[in-house]
């Protein structure tokens, strides 16, 4: 059982906007940054965001992070086919001094 | 070019251990933390233990600590995971990745696949 809560899964339509969101507790979200990863079948996880709402280079404006509180959210606009993935929040837990990860998101972009 | 090259999964019983190594090339790896991940058949995306640049400094999952180790050779560029007492539930694909900040990490190798069972 993952330590961060995630929705299973969320869809929507090409070109709309969809928001992923990770709960979590005092001892992890709450006490620290959040990053976002991208995970399509057969590759690698790719980071999306990172420190709450920074994004590496090479990602697009259309996704964006927040965190409020013991809760991050995930926002990705425009969406595209290419977009359909798993999406995982991570983040350090300062109690167990362990990365805590959520159980995932697949997006589905129909 | 960064690159990471993970080595050392295989099928092992019950019990018994593995090496994973990932050699490292293309950056200064003594300057970056390192982290290993990895992913059940099916499951989702599990952190397992990072190691300070100068091994110095270690944390792990509840799951694998005192069953795994994580070390590192700055004069070969590679870390290592040892996996002792393996599990059922060890089974996965083991990725090493660098550190770009807390649990952010900015590449990854390709994986390598851990299968444990009787």
């Amino acid at each position: 059982q993952s330590v961060l809560t995630q929705p299973p899964s969320m869809s929507a339509a090409p070109g709309q906007k969809v928001t992923i969101s990770c709960s979590g507790s005092t001892s992890d979200i709450g006490d620290n940054y959040v990053s976002w990863y991208q995970h399509l079948p057969g590759t690698v996880p790719k980071l999306v965001i990172y420190d709450n709402d920074k994004r590496p280079s090479g990602i697009p404006d259309r996704f964006s992070g927040s965190k409020s509180g013991t809760s991050a959210t995930l926002v990705i606009t425009g969406l595209q086919t290419g977009d359909e993935a798993d999406y995982y929040c991570g983040t350090w837990n300062s109690r167990l001094s362990a990365g805590v990860f959520g159980g995932g998101t697949k997006l589905t972009v129909l | 070019e960064v690159q990471l090259v993970e080595s050392g999964g295989g099928f092992v019983q019950p019990g018994g251990s593995l090496r994973l190594s990932c050699a490292a090339s293309g950056f200064t790896f003594t300057n970056y933390w390192m982290h290993w991940f990895r992913q059940a058949p099916g499951k989702g995306l599990v952190w397992v233990s990072r190691i300070k640049g100068d091994g110095s400094a270690t944390n792990y999952a509840d799951s694998v600590k005192g069953r795994f180790t994580i070390s590192r050779d700055n004069t070969k560029n590679t870390l290592y995971l040892q996996m002792n007492s393996l599990r059922a539930e060890d089974s996965a694909v083991y990725y090493c990745a660098r550190d770009l900040h807390i649990v952010a990490t900015d590449y990854w190798g390709q994986g390598t696949l851990v299968t444990v069972s009787s």
